[in-house]
């Protein structure tokens, strides 16, 4: 079975700094995805970013973006010129690559503020 | 579209008493998780349907806990007889799957947060 561990509970950034949220996980399979979601106080869920295992290439998305150590079985996610509005609980997630189901393996969260 | 929508937002029940949950998925969403949420924890997955027909269902699912996906469309969670242990935020996910690769993300809907007194 899959686990993903995100082992720090919280962290804090200066509004216009940047940050690293980590994520390891554990698995036997090759092929796979690795998400980190975001889930603002009261709201639901929003996909930040994705990474697939085969590529090489860091994922990025805006502001966001991913160092992904296959070897390390490492997945942090960059937040840079950190907003007020990215302030939320994040999740670090996996899905397998093959099998019929697409189900989501979530790590405990890390709790985000973002200090005007 | 508006999304993957659950209800009620919350729920507040007497231990021992018998609730249900809905979730409407994306319309055009073949797929619909559920999932448990416990304070501080990360989603833990439940069951999934393709269409009309449930394919896995965790461990954590007992035997107090049903779900349905009628016509393949809305679902529901039902907990029967529940107990404390069973205050979470339960959420719905959706997604489209038109091949084994050929995924599209989960969507998430708001939840249903249920304590039991």
């Amino acid at each position: 079975a899959q686990t993903v561990t995100q082992s720090q509970p919280e962290m804090s950034v200066q509004e216009a700094e940047t940050v690293t949220l980590s994520c390891t996980y554990d698995t036997s399979e090759s092929d796979y995805y690795l998400f980190w979601y975001k889930q603002p106080p009261s709201r639901q869920m929003i996909l930040v970013i994705r990474q697939e295992a085969y590529k090489q290439q860091n994922a990025t998305e805006n502001r966001f973006s991913v160092n992904f150590q296959k070897a390390a079985k490492s997945f942090s996610l960059k937040i840079s010129d950190s907003q007020l509005g990215d302030a939320a609980m994040y999740f670090c997630a996996y899905r397998s690559y093959t099998g019929a189901n697409s189900k989501l393996t979530f790590g405990k969260g890390i709790t985000l503020s973002v200090r005007p | 579209d508006t999304g993957v929508s659950q209800n009620p937002r919350h729920k507040i029940t007497k231990r021992g008493q018998n609730v249900t949950f809905r979730c409407d998925p994306i319309s055009e969403h073949n797929r619909l998780y559920w999932y448990r949420q416990t304070l501080g924890q990360g989603p833990e997955f439940l069951t999934y349907f393709q269409n009309e027909a449930q394919l896995e269902k965790s461990r954590l699912l007992s035997d107090r806990f049903s779900a349905e996906r009628p016509k393949g469309s809305f679902s529901t969670l039902e907990i029967q007889r529940t107990e404390q242990g069973d205050s979470a935020m339960y959420l719905c996910a959706s997604s489209l799957a038109t091949s084994p690769q050929g995924r599209t993300e989960a969507f998430f809907g708001q939840g249903t947060r249920l304590t039991v007194v």
